[in-house]
């Protein structure tokens, strides 16, 4: 079965630092790797995706994430936080890209950018 | 871009009673729809996954005889949490895939049962 690991519960940051969220993710076969956000309130939004291709992928709002495939992992970094990046983190995974397969979520990781 | 409308986007039921939510794919045919749930503080669980026209697949430990699943249309599906009771207070978030496109959300329902 897919599950998905998510090693951060709650990340404290000053705005301008760095982050890097990790994700770990199992499962044997080809996967799509997803990063979603929510904001407080809000819905949830896709940052960025992987399906195949370059294993570092760019997304919204400075987003980036590196698909490493022998560490199951697919971290996700920014390179300097802003305060509007206070928010919900969701890793997400699903093991093929068929209609009828749903994405199995992480925990979520909670991030808190002081001003 | 696809959207999928959700509504309500909040209900308050008193326990006991039943309340139904509805999903659309607004610009988009969906085969499967897929019913989450959100606890406070915590991710999104997979209830079930929703075929039109037929029954739906629920998860273990999710009960089907209480979270009625109805995938009636290739834009519609509706999850009825039946005999609601206070435990059942959470937030409901449907989404669906746009051929292989990645899911999207609708903006969810919070359901409070007092």
């Amino acid at each position: 079965a897919q599950s998905v690991s998510q090693h951060n519960h709650h990340v404290i940051l000053s705005e301008a630092a760095s982050l890097e969220l990790g994700c770990n993710y199992s499962y044997g076969g080809t996967v799509n790797l997803f990063w979603y956000v929510q904001y407080p309130g809000q819905h949830l939004q896709l940052l960025l995706k992987y399906f195949s291709g370059d294993p570092l992928v760019k997304g919204i709002k400075g987003f980036e994430a590196e698909f490493i495939k022998s560490k199951f992992s697919f971290n996700l970094r920014k390179p300097s936080v802003q305060w509007s990046d206070t928010a919900e983190y969701f890793c997400a995974v699903n093991g093929g890209t068929q209609a009828g397969t749903a994405l199995i979520f992480g925990k979520g990781t909670t991030l808190s950018v002081s001003s | 871009g696809a959207v999928v409308s959700q509504h309500p986007s909040w209900v308050i039921c008193k326990s006991g009673t039943s309340v139904k939510i509805e999903c659309r794919s607004l610009d988009f045919q969906a085969t499967t729809m897929f019913w989450y749930r959100q606890f406070p503080k915590q991710s999104l669980m997979l209830m079930a996954t929703s075929n039109e026209g037929s029954k739906a697949t629920y998860e273990q430990g999710v009960e089907k005889d209480k979270f009625l699943i109805n995938h009636a249309s290739l834009t519609l599906s509706t999850l009825t949490v039946t005999s609601a009771h206070p435990e059942d207070s959470s937030f409901y978030i449907c989404s669906a895939r746009d051929g292989t496109a990645p899911l999207h959300f609708g903006n969810g329902t919070r359901l409070t049962v007092t």
